[in-house]
């Protein structure tokens, strides 16, 4: 499972309110991923990490911002959360030993009121 | 922009094959992805096929790659209900940081 846990598994918060979520890997791999997840949409990309202080946007990064100040931890904040951001969020990284092969934590179930 | 286009579903017998077909647009893909996932968990890797490859075979799973139409398959062979899942199919995207682009996803129930 690449030793990847994210924090926290569930959450439900109210439209407004900023929330974190938090992604942990012990296998100092330097790309990490942050994506969510929703029916009829697939996996969409929100922003990555390529090393620590270095990231970019995905395609779906606006009212999202991260940060990655430590190896092993990338966080994802939702400045202000919105009903459209309930969904599932998943943190991956990227194992270059079989070309671009990703690894994905067990998700966050975000509820947005 | 670069696509990668499944069928949403798929209902098989137990015990039957079960083929998941995948279409990709970026020829450049280096490495093609498939990965399973089951209700309430994250995507698991179940197999992957270099470009250079037309067939790989890992136990029950086989990948076919048809560079020329750009088609990928994922057959399961003996299909058990523990196979029920939503399977993805990705393929690599040549250029900086090398994101995958994912498919929708195909939803194969397995009836008994």
């Amino acid at each position: 499972d690449a030793g990847i846990t994210q924090s926290p598994r569930h959450k439900v918060t109210e439209t407004g309110t900023p929330v974190t979520l938090r992604c942990h890997q012990t296998e100092n791999h330097r790309y990490m991923y942050w994506y969510r997840q929703d029916p009829g949409h697939g996996l969409r990309l929100i922003h990555y990490s390529y090393g620590v202080k270095d990231t970019d946007k995905g395609e779906v990064s606006d009212g999202y911002s991260v940060s990655r100040s430590k190896t092993e931890d990338f966080l994802l904040t939702l400045e202000s959360a919105t009903s459209s951001q309930t969904s599932v969020y998943f943190c991956a990284i990227r194992e270059q030993l079989r070309g671009e092969t990703q690894y994905f934590g067990p998700g966050t179930r975000l509820l947005v009121l | 922009g670069e696509d990668v286009e499944q069928s949403l579903f798929l209902s098989v017998r137990e015990g039957d094959s079960s083929v998941i077909n995948c279409t990709y647009t970026d020829s450049s893909s280096t490495y093609l992805y498939w990965y399973k996932q089951e209700p309430g968990a994250g995507l698991q890797l179940l197999t992957y096929i270099f470009s250079n490859m037309d067939m790989k075979q890992d136990q029950r799973l086989t990948v076919l790659l048809n560079k020329k139409d750009k088609h990928l398959s994922l057959r399961i062979a003996d299909t058990q209900t523990g196979d029920s899942a939503i399977y993805f199919c990705a393929g690599d995207n040549a250029g900086n940081n090398r994101k995958l682009i994912w498919g929708l996803g195909t939803s194969l129930a397995v009836n008994p």
